[in-house]
Protein backbone atom coordinates (compact mmCIF):
# COMPACT_ATOMS: atom_id res chain seq x y z
CA UNK A 1 0.00 0.00 0.00
CA UNK A 2 1.38 3.24 -1.13
CA UNK A 3 1.78 5.73 1.93
CA UNK A 4 3.15 8.97 2.38
CA UNK A 5 3.52 9.81 6.40
CA UNK A 6 4.12 13.49 7.40
CA UNK A 7 5.46 14.68 10.79
CA UNK A 8 3.10 15.92 13.42
CA UNK A 9 1.84 19.11 14.04
CA UNK A 10 3.88 22.08 15.28
CA UNK A 11 3.92 24.88 17.50
CA UNK A 12 5.93 27.17 16.51
CA UNK A 13 7.13 31.22 17.10
CA UNK A 14 7.65 34.17 14.54
CA UNK A 15 11.49 34.12 13.79
CA UNK A 16 11.98 30.11 14.38
CA UNK A 17 13.28 27.46 12.00
CA UNK A 18 11.20 24.76 11.45
CA UNK A 19 11.40 21.49 9.11
CA UNK A 20 8.79 19.09 8.50
CA UNK A 21 8.98 15.63 6.65
CA UNK A 22 6.90 12.95 4.82
CA UNK A 23 8.04 9.59 4.24
CA UNK A 24 6.79 7.53 1.65
CA UNK A 25 6.57 3.94 1.83
CA UNK A 26 4.84 0.99 -0.43
CA UNK A 27 6.39 2.34 -3.92
CA UNK A 28 9.95 3.00 -4.96
CA UNK A 29 10.47 7.05 -4.09
CA UNK A 30 12.69 8.02 -6.55
CA UNK A 31 10.31 7.03 -9.41
CA UNK A 32 7.45 9.81 -8.45
CA UNK A 33 7.76 13.74 -7.63
CA UNK A 34 7.18 15.20 -4.40
CA UNK A 35 5.30 19.03 -4.00
CA UNK A 36 4.11 20.16 -1.13
CA UNK A 37 0.55 22.11 -1.67
CA UNK A 38 -0.35 25.10 1.34
CA UNK A 39 -3.77 25.21 2.25
CA UNK A 40 -4.60 28.53 5.08
CA UNK A 41 -7.37 28.04 7.26
CA UNK A 42 -10.74 27.65 5.30
CA UNK A 43 -8.93 28.43 2.01
CA UNK A 44 -7.71 26.35 -0.87
CA UNK A 45 -5.09 24.29 -2.31
CA UNK A 46 -1.69 26.14 -3.22
CA UNK A 47 1.46 24.74 -4.63
CA UNK A 48 4.40 25.53 -3.35
CA UNK A 49 7.14 23.51 -5.31
CA UNK A 50 8.48 20.13 -5.79
CA UNK A 51 11.46 17.99 -6.01
CA UNK A 52 12.81 15.21 -8.10
CA UNK A 53 14.26 12.79 -4.95
CA UNK A 54 16.14 10.82 -7.92
CA UNK A 55 19.14 13.58 -8.48
CA UNK A 56 17.36 16.29 -5.63
CA UNK A 57 16.76 19.15 -8.54
CA UNK A 58 13.72 21.24 -7.40
CA UNK A 59 11.13 23.75 -8.89
CA UNK A 60 9.18 26.76 -6.63
CA UNK A 61 6.61 28.36 -6.84
CA UNK A 62 7.38 32.37 -7.16
CA UNK A 63 5.01 33.33 -4.08
CA UNK A 64 7.49 30.60 -1.80
CA UNK A 65 10.67 31.16 -3.73
CA UNK A 66 13.09 32.07 -1.16
CA UNK A 67 11.09 31.65 1.60
CA UNK A 68 10.63 27.67 1.98
CA UNK A 69 13.46 25.07 0.70
CA UNK A 70 12.21 21.39 -0.28
CA UNK A 71 14.68 18.81 0.14
CA UNK A 72 14.81 15.16 0.35
CA UNK A 73 17.04 11.61 1.24
CA UNK A 74 16.32 9.02 -0.87
CA UNK A 75 18.34 6.95 1.31
CA UNK A 76 15.28 6.99 3.56
CA UNK A 77 12.50 7.82 1.05
CA UNK A 78 11.52 11.33 3.18
CA UNK A 79 10.96 14.66 1.57
CA UNK A 80 11.16 17.66 3.71
CA UNK A 81 9.77 21.28 3.51
CA UNK A 82 11.92 23.87 5.65
CA UNK A 83 11.66 27.22 6.89
CA UNK A 84 14.60 29.72 8.46
CA UNK A 85 12.10 32.37 9.60
CA UNK A 86 8.55 31.53 10.35
CA UNK A 87 6.20 34.42 10.09
CA UNK A 88 2.69 34.44 11.83
CA UNK A 89 1.16 34.03 7.43
CA UNK A 90 3.01 30.51 7.72
CA UNK A 91 0.02 29.00 9.45
CA UNK A 92 -1.63 26.35 7.40
CA UNK A 93 -1.81 22.79 7.18
CA UNK A 94 1.05 21.58 4.44
CA UNK A 95 0.21 18.53 2.49
CA UNK A 96 2.97 16.38 0.70
CA UNK A 97 1.83 14.70 -2.59
CA UNK A 98 3.93 12.46 -4.88
CA UNK A 99 3.12 13.00 -8.69
CA UNK A 100 4.29 10.10 -10.85
CA UNK A 101 6.57 10.94 -13.63
CA UNK A 102 4.42 9.78 -17.03
CA UNK A 103 1.94 12.07 -15.36
CA UNK A 104 0.76 15.76 -14.44
CA UNK A 105 -1.43 14.99 -11.15
CA UNK A 106 -1.17 14.16 -7.32
CA UNK A 107 -2.30 10.18 -6.86
CA UNK A 108 -1.41 9.78 -3.17
CA UNK A 109 -1.54 12.48 -0.49
CA UNK A 110 0.02 12.37 3.03
CA UNK A 111 -2.28 13.52 5.96
CA UNK A 112 -1.51 16.77 6.38
CA UNK A 113 1.27 18.33 9.23
CA UNK A 114 -0.22 21.81 11.03
CA UNK A 115 1.95 24.53 11.28
CA UNK A 116 0.72 27.20 13.43
CA UNK A 117 2.88 30.41 14.29
CA UNK A 118 1.95 32.87 17.25
CA UNK A 119 3.89 34.69 19.25
CA UNK B 1 -6.98 34.79 -6.63
CA UNK B 2 -6.91 31.48 -8.25
CA UNK B 3 -5.63 30.74 -11.91
CA UNK B 4 -8.44 28.23 -12.43
CA UNK B 5 -12.13 29.56 -11.80
CA UNK B 6 -14.58 27.04 -10.06
CA UNK B 7 -18.11 27.72 -8.97
CA UNK B 8 -18.23 28.57 -4.89
CA UNK B 9 -20.66 25.82 -4.05
CA UNK B 10 -22.99 23.25 -6.23
CA UNK B 11 -25.93 21.23 -4.58
CA UNK B 12 -27.98 18.52 -5.56
CA UNK B 13 -30.74 16.50 -4.08
CA UNK B 14 -29.41 12.41 -3.04
CA UNK B 15 -29.78 10.65 -6.55
CA UNK B 16 -29.31 13.53 -8.91
CA UNK B 17 -26.22 14.67 -11.25
CA UNK B 18 -24.51 17.58 -10.47
CA UNK B 19 -21.65 18.91 -12.29
CA UNK B 20 -18.46 20.89 -11.49
CA UNK B 21 -16.94 23.44 -13.87
CA UNK B 22 -13.18 24.55 -14.13
CA UNK B 23 -12.63 27.90 -16.15
CA UNK B 24 -9.15 28.26 -17.28
CA UNK B 25 -6.99 29.33 -20.35
CA UNK B 26 -4.97 28.56 -23.16
CA UNK B 27 -1.97 28.27 -21.15
CA UNK B 28 -3.29 25.23 -19.08
CA UNK B 29 -6.77 23.48 -19.61
CA UNK B 30 -7.15 24.66 -23.23
CA UNK B 31 -3.91 23.66 -23.93
CA UNK B 32 -2.93 20.27 -22.17
CA UNK B 33 -5.02 17.24 -21.14
CA UNK B 34 -3.93 17.52 -17.65
CA UNK B 35 -6.40 17.82 -15.57
CA UNK B 36 -7.82 16.60 -12.82
CA UNK B 37 -9.69 16.94 -9.74
CA UNK B 38 -9.50 16.27 -6.12
CA UNK B 39 -12.17 15.50 -3.31
CA UNK B 40 -11.38 16.72 0.25
CA UNK B 41 -13.65 16.40 3.42
CA UNK B 42 -13.57 18.32 5.94
CA UNK B 43 -10.41 17.59 7.99
CA UNK B 44 -8.98 15.04 5.61
CA UNK B 45 -6.16 15.23 3.07
CA UNK B 46 -7.51 15.82 -0.68
CA UNK B 47 -7.83 12.44 -2.79
CA UNK B 48 -7.33 11.92 -6.80
CA UNK B 49 -10.70 11.16 -8.22
CA UNK B 50 -9.95 12.28 -12.01
CA UNK B 51 -6.83 12.58 -13.89
CA UNK B 52 -6.08 13.49 -17.21
CA UNK B 53 -9.10 14.65 -17.92
CA UNK B 54 -11.62 11.86 -17.69
CA UNK B 55 -9.60 8.85 -15.99
CA UNK B 56 -10.98 7.54 -12.54
CA UNK B 57 -7.67 6.04 -10.44
CA UNK B 58 -8.19 2.81 -9.36
CA UNK B 59 -11.03 2.36 -6.35
CA UNK B 60 -12.96 5.53 -7.78
CA UNK B 61 -16.59 5.02 -7.87
CA UNK B 62 -17.52 5.53 -11.81
CA UNK B 63 -20.44 7.68 -10.36
CA UNK B 64 -17.08 10.61 -11.23
CA UNK B 65 -17.15 11.01 -14.38
CA UNK B 66 -14.68 14.47 -16.19
CA UNK B 67 -14.92 15.59 -19.51
CA UNK B 68 -13.18 19.03 -21.20
CA UNK B 69 -14.36 21.68 -24.03
CA UNK B 70 -11.64 24.15 -24.61
CA UNK B 71 -10.39 26.00 -21.76
CA UNK B 72 -13.59 24.45 -19.45
CA UNK B 73 -13.37 21.11 -17.79
CA UNK B 74 -16.47 19.72 -16.05
CA UNK B 75 -16.37 17.52 -13.20
CA UNK B 76 -19.80 15.45 -13.00
CA UNK B 77 -21.65 13.49 -9.83
CA UNK B 78 -24.18 10.91 -10.99
CA UNK B 79 -26.13 9.41 -8.25
CA UNK B 80 -25.19 12.06 -5.67
CA UNK B 81 -24.92 10.07 -2.58
CA UNK B 82 -24.65 11.93 1.26
CA UNK B 83 -20.53 10.76 1.16
CA UNK B 84 -20.37 12.85 -1.83
CA UNK B 85 -20.80 15.91 0.32
CA UNK B 86 -17.39 17.42 0.18
CA UNK B 87 -14.92 20.46 -1.49
CA UNK B 88 -13.64 19.46 -4.87
CA UNK B 89 -10.00 20.88 -6.10
CA UNK B 90 -9.67 21.27 -10.19
CA UNK B 91 -5.73 20.75 -10.93
CA UNK B 92 -4.02 21.45 -14.21
CA UNK B 93 -0.20 21.55 -16.11
CA UNK B 94 0.16 24.97 -16.77
CA UNK B 95 2.78 27.10 -18.62
CA UNK B 96 2.79 30.20 -16.44
CA UNK B 97 4.68 30.55 -13.70
CA UNK B 98 4.63 27.36 -11.66
CA UNK B 99 3.66 24.09 -13.74
CA UNK B 100 0.66 23.65 -11.55
CA UNK B 101 -2.13 25.56 -10.82
CA UNK B 102 -5.63 24.98 -8.77
CA UNK B 103 -8.82 26.21 -8.91
CA UNK B 104 -10.41 27.55 -5.82
CA UNK B 105 -12.69 24.97 -4.90
CA UNK B 106 -15.88 23.95 -4.94
CA UNK B 107 -18.18 22.28 -1.87
CA UNK B 108 -20.56 20.20 -2.96
CA UNK B 109 -23.79 19.83 -0.57
CA UNK B 110 -26.24 16.95 -0.58
CA UNK B 111 -29.72 18.58 0.18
Amino acid sequence: EVQLVQSAAEVKKPGESLRISCKGSGYNFINYWISWVRQMPGKGLEWMGRIDPYDSWTNYSPSFQGHVTISADKSISTAYLQWSSLKASDTAMYYCASRPRSGDHFDYWGQGTLVTVSS
Amino acid sequence: QSALTQPASVSGSPGQSITISCTGSTSDIDGYNYVSWYQQHPGKAPKLVIYDVSNRPSGVSNRFSGSKSGNTASLTISGLQAEDEADYYCGSYTTSSTPVVFGGGTKVTVL
